[in-house]
């Protein structure tokens, strides 16, 4: 299965963009990344996805490199509520047609400091 | 609704009792996931359900049992448990595969259990 490696931890300061990177250098070429996050060991919530292209919604953007062996989620704004774990994960193909392992990563605990 | 619901929130049992957790969705996904979460680890996988069918099963323990009686329900059923499987369990569904989906999986707010 693929794996992801992330920094353990990383501080940003409140307004600046937050970059925060992963490392899946095994990613098969139909595997997806998927970037989640996680406040006060509620249920992680979703942030984006991507196979190839970057991808941009209204939380965030994600830079896949073009090898698809790293990736960066950007936070363009940070505030004080983006304080959370964030988790890079990759969707890996089972061996039932159709099906899917979500694997998270180790994740990152992100600190937005005022 | 784009909800899904887990109950217990909270349950603390003992080593000989046998108690279940419970999850529930009403979007028409047809694919649900158990995952167990130790503190300040990241979720691991236990099982996957496909069309209420058992798809994915990574290894898990037997005293771990799921069961997932229809479409909207998943339940993992507990017994004979360990201190050490004390964690949050986090229950997520999504779209079924006719759709060809890509996206995301929405996650319950878990149940935190405790084994004395």
């Amino acid at each position: 299965d693929a794996k992801t490696t992330q920094p353990p931890s990383m501080d940003c300061a409140e307004g600046r963009a937050a970059n925060l990177p992963c490392n899946h250098s095994t990613i098969s070429g139909n595997e997806y990344v998927y970037w989640y996050r996680q406040i006060h060991s509620q249920g992680p919530q979703y942030i984006i996805h991507g196979l190839k292209n970057n991808e941009t919604n209204e939380m965030a953007s994600l830079i896949i490199t073009e090898d698809r062996k790293s990736s960066t989620l950007i936070l363009p704004h940070a505030t004080l509520r983006d304080t959370a774990v964030y988790y890079c994960i990759v969707r890996v193909a089972g061996l039932t047609s159709g099906t899917y392992k979500y694997i998270f990563g180790t994740g990152t605990r992100l600190k937005v400091l005022a | 609704d784009t909800e899904v619901t887990q109950t217990p929130k909270h349950l603390v049992m003992g080593m000989t009792n046998k108690k279940s957790l419970k999850c529930e969705q009403h979007m028409g996904h047809r694919a649900m996931y158990w995952y167990k979460q130790k503190a300040k680890k990241p979720p691991e996988l236990m099982f996957v359900y496909s069309y209420e069918k058992l798809s994915i099963n990574e290894s898990v323990p037997s005293r771990f049992s799921p069961e997932c009686p229809n479409s909207s329900l998943l339940n993992l059923h507990l017994h004979a448990l360990q201190p050490e499987d004390s964690a949050l369990y986090l229950c997520a569904s999504s779209q079924d595969r006719a759709r060809a989906y890509t996206g995301e999986l929405f996650f319950g707010e878990g149940s935190r259990l405790t084994v004395l």
